[in-house]
């Protein structure tokens, strides 16, 4: 099983709708967790981070945690052709702190 | 504020030869952790450096090596290259000694071995 895993897509949405990207988890200790968006060609950017149980919001993003059922996820509203990249979902596994594990990524198309 | 430089940011070697790629973090930052992506591995772990120190390894051959001067930059290493290595290699830099997690990545060195 692997450490990290996300649904590779494309997940593919009409602008101005909601995306869900989700991502599970196997270390049930991790307290970490992030979310990285990646542009073809270019490096991965950190666009939220989530701590605590619950959702957090940061403009049109939402990361939502769910601990329990080690489980993360992140909405994008109003969707824009602009969002349409690749999202990694990334966890800090606990006893390797120093070690940031990455999903292999969901390919988000959001269609004009 | 400067962002995190890797040199150089295209490399072609053939087999058998080894490279060393460099990353400046940004200014302040004493922690460097170095990826492996490619298309169907995503990104691998290799390793994490701060304060010249590696405290953490990813499951690489010892073909793969590391370092971390006093100044904070790193340089990794790969000697005998195999074709499988070609990847794109991401240096990114943290600015907490803490748990590795808000990481800004440079734009990468990409190698290519023929």
């Amino acid at each position: 099983q692997k450490e990290v895993e996300q649904n590779s897509g494309p997940l593919s949405v009409p602008e101005g709708a909601i995306a869900s990207l989700n991502c599970t988890y196997s270390d049930r200790g991790s307290q970490s967790f992030f979310w990285y968006r990646q542009y073809s060609g270019k490096s991965p950017e950190l666009i939220m981070s989530i701590y605590s149980n619950g959702d957090k919001e940061d403009g049109r993003f939402t990361a939502q945690l769910n601990k329990a059922s080690q489980y993360v996820s992140l909405l994008i509203r109003d969707s824009q052709p602009s969002d349409s990249a690749t999202y990694l979902c990334a966890v800090n596994i606990v006893d390797s702190s120093y070690k940031l594990i990455f999903g292999s990524g969901t390919r988000l198309l959001v269609r004009p | 504020k400067a962002g995190v430089t890797q040199t150089p940011r295209y490399l072609i070697k053939t087999r058998g030869q080894q490279v060393t790629l460099s990353c400046s973090p940004i200014s302040g930052h004493r922690s460097v952790s170095w990826y492996q992506q490619t298309p169907g591995q995503g990104l691998q772990f290799l390793f994490e450096y701060f304060s010249e120190t590696q405290r953490n390894k990813g499951n690489f051959p010892g073909r793969f090596s590391g370092r971390q001067f006093s100044n904070s930059r790193s340089e990794m290493n790969v000697s005998t290259l195999e074709l499988g290595d070609s990847a794109l290699y991401l240096c990114a830099s943290s600015g907490t000694g803490g748990p590795t997690g808000e990481l800004f990545f440079g734009e990468g060195s990409r190698l290519t071995v023929l």
